[in-house]
């Protein structure tokens, strides 16, 4: 299996701010790698794809770049519905694995 | 507009068999370069992908829990059937499933969710 790790674990952050994660792979995953939002109990939201497109209806203050083993997610001006976990994914093989999440809390 | 909605029951035994049905609405299973997923997150944990079944009736599964899962489809009725079998306290979990496309392979439409707890 592909191992996803994610950094970092949590994080707390102002609105207005810039927040930044990194997820790992532990091979080349060339640039199939997606991004996730999830609030607590809710299902998870499909942000960014293929490492850096943006998804349809998603705020441009969100961006996602990389390639290869390291990628990241970027959110420019913080905004107070942006709190909960994010997920990074890889769909380089067909066995697909989800990073452990990153918690992110709003001051 | 893509839907997805998960079914099934609530509360298993340990060592039953849980059945869970995915219906949707809003595109075909026989459309090719289409899948749907199953996804699911034990409480407080990260999400873990169980299976995917594609149009071409291809199947892949979490290779942790391979002789345990089953998918199939049924494009007449639109739905998914996922069965894990042998069902034990550690899978209580919130079940999803989600729509999913080639050539990234994310998922970009989910379902509600549904949670199952395995207890005697």
């Amino acid at each position: 299996d592909v191992q996803m790790t994610q950094s970092p674990s949590s994080l707390s952050a102002s609105v207005g701010d810039r927040v930044t994660i990194t997820c790992r792979a532990s091979q080349n995953i060339d640039y199939h790698l997606n991004w996730y939002h999830q609030r607590p109990g809710k299902a998870p939201n499909l942000l960014i794809y293929a490492a850096s497109t943006l998804q349809s209806g998603v705020p441009s203050r969100f961006s996602g770049s990389g390639s290869g083993t390291d990628f990241t997610l970027t959110i420019n001006s913080l905004q107070p519905e942006d709190f909960g976990t994010y997920y990074c994914q890889q769909s380089y093989t067909s066995s697909i694995t989800f990073g452990q999440g990153t918690k992110l809390e709003i001051k | 507009q893509i839907t997805l909605k998960e079914s099934g029951p609530t509360l298993v035994k340990p060592t039953q068999t849980l059945t869970l049905t995915c219906t949707f609405s809003g595109f075909s299973l026989t459309t090719s370069g289409v899948a749907v997923a199953w996804i699911r997150q034990p409480p407080g944990e990260a999400l873990e992908w169980l299976a995917f079944i594609y149009w071409n009736d291809d199947k892949r599964y979490r290779p942790s829990l391979k002789s345990r899962l089953s998918i199939t489809k049924d494009t007449s009725k639109n739905q998914v059937v996922l069965t894990m079998t042998n069902m034990d306290p550690v899978d209580t979990a919130t079940y999803y499933c989600a729509h999913t496309v080639y050539k990234f392979w994310s998922m970009d439409v989910w379902g509600q969710g549904t949670t199952v707890t395995v207890s005697s």
